[in-house]
């Protein structure tokens, strides 16, 4: 079946370190994929998003995510954690290898951004 | 900047009542989508539109859940009667085409709590 997992549930960093959030998906085929960002009581916004072209993908407020077939990840990085950035991250693919606008997403990741 | 818009933001209803949500998407957005989010997950597709036209509803639980847009513009979403398991944020989103690799703008959901 196809899937996204993100690697847990709540990850905490200090304001300026290194986020890294990660992403896998099960497919033999590569899909799109996408990240959003959700603050609380608020809808999704979409972050950046892969669609078979570059394999770094650049996004808003600094991520960036890279697509590794090898190792069916696309993982989210930001370099320096701004407290702005506390959110929850749902990483998500289209179904099937085209983009249909179906979207299954992962359980999300909870960024909390300690001063 | 253009949204999509929801209402209510916030809906409490007791258990077998009838409860209904709005969603107007973006101007000029040919697909409508409805999402359910329970609390810890990622969204689940419930239901997918092209203009007026259902495209994907086989995850919409259509015993006592109904979706319509009508003139292909604005939706409602209806649910009756409640389950207490339907508590959980429902989400629109829209976006300009159904296929290809077209972004999905969310909007800012209807929370439902069920007692």
């Amino acid at each position: 079946a196809q899937s996204v997992t993100q690697l847990g549930s709540h990850v905490s960093v200090s304001e300026g370190a290194l986020v890294l959030l990660r992403c896998n998906y099960s497919s033999s085929v590569p899909p799109y994929l996408f990240w959003y960002v959700q603050y609380p009581n608020q809808g999704l916004q979409l972050l950046l998003k892969y669609t078979s072209a570059a394999t770094l993908v650049k996004g808003i407020n600094g991520f960036e995510a890279e697509f590794k077939k090898s190792e069916t990840s696309f993982h989210l990085t930001k370099p320096s954690a701004h407290m702005s950035d506390a959110a929850e991250y749902f990483c998500a693919r289209s179904r099937g290898s085209s983009n249909t606008g179906k979207l299954i997403f992962g359980q999300g990741t909870t960024l909390q951004v300690k001063p | 900047e253009a949204e999509v818009a929801q209402s209510p933001r916030y809906k409490i209803t007791e258990k077998s009542q009838a409860v209904a949500f709005w969603c107007d998407p973006i101007s000029g957005h040919a697909t409508l989508y409805w999402y359910r989010q329970i609390l810890g997950q990622g969204p689940e597709l419930l239901v997918q539109f092209q203009d007026e036209s259902v495209v994907d509803d086989s995850q919409l639980p259509k015993d006592r859940f109904s979706a319509e847009r009508l003139k292909g513009v604005d939706s409602t979403l209806k649910i009756q009667p409640a389950e207490l398991g339907d508590s959980a944020m429902y989400l629109c989103a829209s976006s300009p085409e159904l296929a290809g690799v077209e972004t999905q703008y969310f909007g800012p959901g209807t929370r439902l709590l069920v007692l």
